[in-house]
This record gives structure tokens, C-alpha cells and sequence, in this order.
């Protein structure tokens, strides 16, 4: 079946413009995730949406970030005023079972690169 | 806060060696540690889940353990190909929500 998808695969901005980041999850995956993967700090988590809750931003590193996922499906990540540290791999994931019992899938990715 | 290490951070075999990569990590209540494959410009790809009640997991050549009290996990490729080389990532989920908090991975080489 389809897996996770995640548009544009490439993106170039410049310092300064707001930018949005697209993923599809598999059909029927409940849980959502965005990481982040930049050369420095590796893969680190930047927010969740499980069904209707309020989703845990808890790893968003400012509030230039921000998220939403509409109607339990597609989710868009939107980078405010962008920096050059912005500059990263950004992943998304999706779940269907269990946080401790099934796995993530992930997307290929969205390259970021801030001029 | 939960760190994940891995050790080495690189490592260049001939086809046809066993290998083991190395993963730790400092707070031992998890939910489950992973073990991802990643491919250059590629996602991840799941390898190996391990839950908090298992101490190993095996897939094909694959073979993982945990050992929760001491933070460790390893993992073992039997008769590694040159397909093998991609960059295997170990993660801890800590959390109901399950968040993955990863380590910074092994690059592995296997050379024909």
C-alpha cells in the first residue's frame, strides 16, 4: 500500500519567508509526528497529533513553528520568517497501533535549505 | 532527560563479516527501543522493535537485544552484504505519546 508522502522533497527559500511543509500519513494511522534532522543535533522530535486531541508541541523549537492536521489526514508544518538554522531535513511519521507495540513510518523527507 | 548513544559512529567492514553496533541509553524507562536503516536522501525504515517486556527481537540476519537495567542494546548483522551499508539509527520511545528520541546513528560501510 501507500506509504507515508511528504511534499515538496526540495525546497529553497530565502532568510526571511514563511515556508509549508506537507505530509500525507498512511490511511487509517492515527498518530502523526514531525522530526527535525539537521548535520548537529541528529533527529530530534518537534511535535505530535494523536486523533482530536490537542496535539503535544512540545519539541517545536520556537514559535516560528507551528503545525496543524486537518481531519485526522494531512498535516502541514509552517516555518515563520525562516533563519539560516532552520536549514534541515524535515521528517514526518505516522503510527496505527500502540505507542508501545507498533512502529513509526516514516516519509522521505522534505530538504529545507535557507539562503 | 533521556540521551541515546551509539557507538561507533562509523564502521567499514569486508562482505561477509558478523557485526555488531553498539546503543545506550541513560533513563531505563522506555516503552520500547527501535532499531532504523537509513539510506542517503532516503526516510527511515524500521528494522527491529524491541518491547520494554522483550530482551531481543530477530528478523532475517538481524538480531537485537535489550538489556533495560544496564541501558544497552546491540545489534547484530550476520554475513553483512554490501547492501547493508546505510546508517542504522537507535531510538527509545519514553513516553505514551511515543515520541522517538534517536541517537546520532552508525554509518556503516560493507565493502565487496
Amino acid at each position: 500500500g501507500a506509504g507515508v508522502s511528504q511534499s515538496p522533497s526540495n525546497k529553497v527559500t530565502e532568510k526571511g519567508k514563511d515556508v509549508e511543509l506537507r505530509c500525507d500519513p498512511i490511511s487509517g494511522h492515527t498518530a502523526l509526528y514531525w522530526y527535525r534532522q539537521s548535520l548537529g543535533q541528529g533527529l530530534e522530535f518537534l511535535i505530535y497529533f494523536q486523533g482530536n486531541s490537542a496535539p503535544d508541541k512540545s519539541g517545536l523549537p520556537s514559535d516560528r513553528f507551528s503545525a496543524e492536521r486537518t481531519g485526522g489526514s494531512v498535516s502541514t508544518l509552517t516555518i515563520q520568517r525562516t533563519q539560516q538554522e532552520d536549514s534541515a531535513v524535515y521528517l514526518c511519521a505516522s503510527r496505527y497501533g500502540g505507542a508501545g507495540t507498533d512502529t513509526q513510518y516514516f516519509g522521505p523527507g522534505t530538504r529545507l535549505t535557507v539562503l | 532527560k533521556q540521551e541515546v548513544t551509539q557507538i561507533p559512529a562509523a564502521l567499514s567492514v569486508p562482505e561477509g563479516e558478523n557485526l555488531v553496533l553498539n546503543c545506550s541509553f541513560t533513563d531505563s524507562a522506555i516503552y520500547n527501543l527501535q532499531w532504523f536503516r537509513q539510506d542517503p536522501g532516503k526516510g527511515l525504515t524500521s528494522l527491529l522493535l524491541i518491547q520494554s517486556s522483550q530482551r531481543e527481537q530477530t528478523s532475517g540476519r538481524l538480531n537485537a537485544s535489550l538489556d533495560k537495567s544496564s541501558g544497552r542494546s546491540t545489534l547484530y548483522i550476520a554475513a553483512s552484504q554490501p547492501g547493508d551499508s546505510a546508517t542504522y539509527l537507535c531510538a527509545v520511545v519514553r513516553g505514551s505519546q511515543g515520541n522517538l528520541i534517536f541517537g546520532k546513528g552508525t554509518k556503516l560501510s560493507v565493502k565487496p
